[in-house]
């Protein structure tokens, strides 16, 4: 079965610091993966994806993300936390026309 | 990308009651998603709802609960029927987005969310 693990549900980085959001999947097939993050009170939007190609993928914001398949990874990353980079972030796999979510990242930036 | 209009973006409701919630997109898409997102936790996907067909709900998730339709290519309703408490959460619609000619993939774009609480 296909899943998806995001480790730490909140995570707390000092402002300028670097951010790394941890997530792992299991997959049978090649995945199609995301990153999509929700501020308070918002909907979700797309901060990257990963379907084929090069495995570090650029995204909005200054966040990128490394496929990593020999550790079923994609890793979130952004060298330097601004406060507005507070927000949930959540990993997901395309498992045939449906997203497999991970349980969410809060990210905490302290100032 | 595609841009969903939800509405409405948040309300409080009697419990027994109904609320329809709508999703406009301002480009046809074929599939399109309902979501539940409970307080604090992630997203869980009640159904598809592809344009032309009945509704495909997950396990968990009824239609005389959740009725949808989907009367054309750009528009969806969900409907949270006889609202108790434990339906106060976000519901989200999101859209599968492909491109045109040669089938370059997109992902999923959601709309903005309708935050309800049943009280």
């Amino acid at each position: 079965a296909q899943s998806v693990t995001q480790l730490g549900s909140h995570v707390s980085v000092s402002e300028g610091a670097l951010v790394l959001l941890r997530c792992n999947y299991s997959s049978s097939v090649p995945p199609y993966l995301f990153w999509y993050v929700q501020y308070p009170n918002q909907g979700l939007q797309l901060l990257l994806k990963y379907t084929t190609g090069a495995t570090l993928v650029k995204g909005i914001n200054g966040f990128e993300a490394e496929f990593k398949k020999s550790e079923t990874s994609f890793h979130l990353t952004k060298p330097s936390a601004h406060m507005s980079d507070a927000a949930e972030y959540f990993c997901a796999l395309d498992s045939n026309y449906q997203l497999i979510w991970g349980a969410g990242t809060k990210l905490i930036i302290k100032p | 990308s595609a841009v969903i209009s939800q509405k409405p973006s948040r309300d409080i409701c009697q419990r027994g009651t109904s609320l329809t919630i709508q999703c406009q997109v301002d480009s046809q898409v074929t599939m399109m998603f309902w979501y539940r997102q409970q307080p604090g936790q992630s997203l869980t996907l009640i159904a598809t709802a592809n344009q032309g067909s009945e509704a495909t709900y997950e396990s968990g998730f009824v239609i005389d609960k959740f009725p949808i339709s989907r009367p054309n290519l750009t528009f969806s309703t969900l409907t949270v029927s006889n609202m108790s408490p434990e339906d106060s959460s976000i519901y989200l619609c999101s859209v599968e987005e492909n491109g045109g000619q040669g089938g370059a993939y997109y992902g999923y774009t959601f709309g903005s969310g309708t935050r309800l609480t049943v009280v």
